[in-house]
């Protein structure tokens, strides 16, 4: 069965440093999604991604955050500056068209 | 969207019946009700979705009522690794946008 993964399982990296989080989608998939879930909290929805731009993001994904999917099959989260409180479980998604929205096992990111 | 309220938690024992209630009094004419289940440290799962009646897979059975202000997810004999957070959601199937996970219910099952 297919299903999307991520890379790497667990990122350490130093405050004001730059990550990138990758995801490789369901291959026939059209939509992706990046989520987050800080211990012990909600599941958030970070952005949705479609026909190489961004449909809708909320609040969280400021200036720090970028999507790109730069090749036809991997999607990356980048933060350019991390903070202490980005500190969570990313989950990346995929779907087709419009339709249920598969997770990836997540990448947990510390920021120290 | 529709506004769900489901337990904060459950408890139940191995090889039970499991049955989670969703309220969704606002659901819409074209909103469908799905069910994801997330164990610790991992992504959401998706488990079920229906629109009417009753939905059965390998891993469970949804029922919605006529009215569609419920449903009811049903875990038959469940195991210690059922034990995971099981969220209800409510959305138009023809829509590719954001989920807004709330709580969910945290089922524990006991040996």
């Amino acid at each position: 069965e297919p299903e999307v993964t991520q890379t790497p399982s667990h990122q350490v990296t130093q405050m004001g440093q730059e990550v990138i989080l990758r995801c490789v989608p369901i291959s026939n998939h059209l939509y992706f999604y990046w989520y987050r879930q800080i211990l012990g909290q909600k599941v958030e929805f970070l952005v949705s991604f479609y026909n190489n731009e961004i449909s809708e993001k909320s609040e969280i994904f400021d200036d720090q955050f970028s999507v790109e999917r730069p090749d036809g099959s991997n999607f990356t989260l980048k933060i350019r500056s991390t903070k202490l409180e980005d500190s969570a479980m990313y989950f990346c998604a995929s779907s087709w068209v419009a339709d249920t929205q598969y997770f990836g096992p997540g990448t947990r990111l510390t920021v120290l | 969207l529709a506004k769900t309220t489901q337990p904060i938690s459950m408890d139940s024992y191995e090889g039970q019946e499991v049955n989670i209630t969703c309220s969704h009094n606002n659901i819409a004419t074209n909103d469908y009700i799905t069910w994801y289940q997330q164990f610790p440290s991992q992504g959401p799962r998706f488990i079920i979705q229906g629109y009417k009646t009753k939905v059965t897979n390998e891993v469970a059975s949804l029922f919605i009522p006529a009215d569609r202000k419920s449903s009811t997810l049903s875990l038959p004999r469940v195991s210690l690794s059922d034990t995971a957070v099981y969220y209800c959601l409510v959305g138009e199937h023809s829509s590719a946008s954001k989920i807004i996970f709330g709580s969910g219910t945290r089922l524990s099952i006991r040996p």
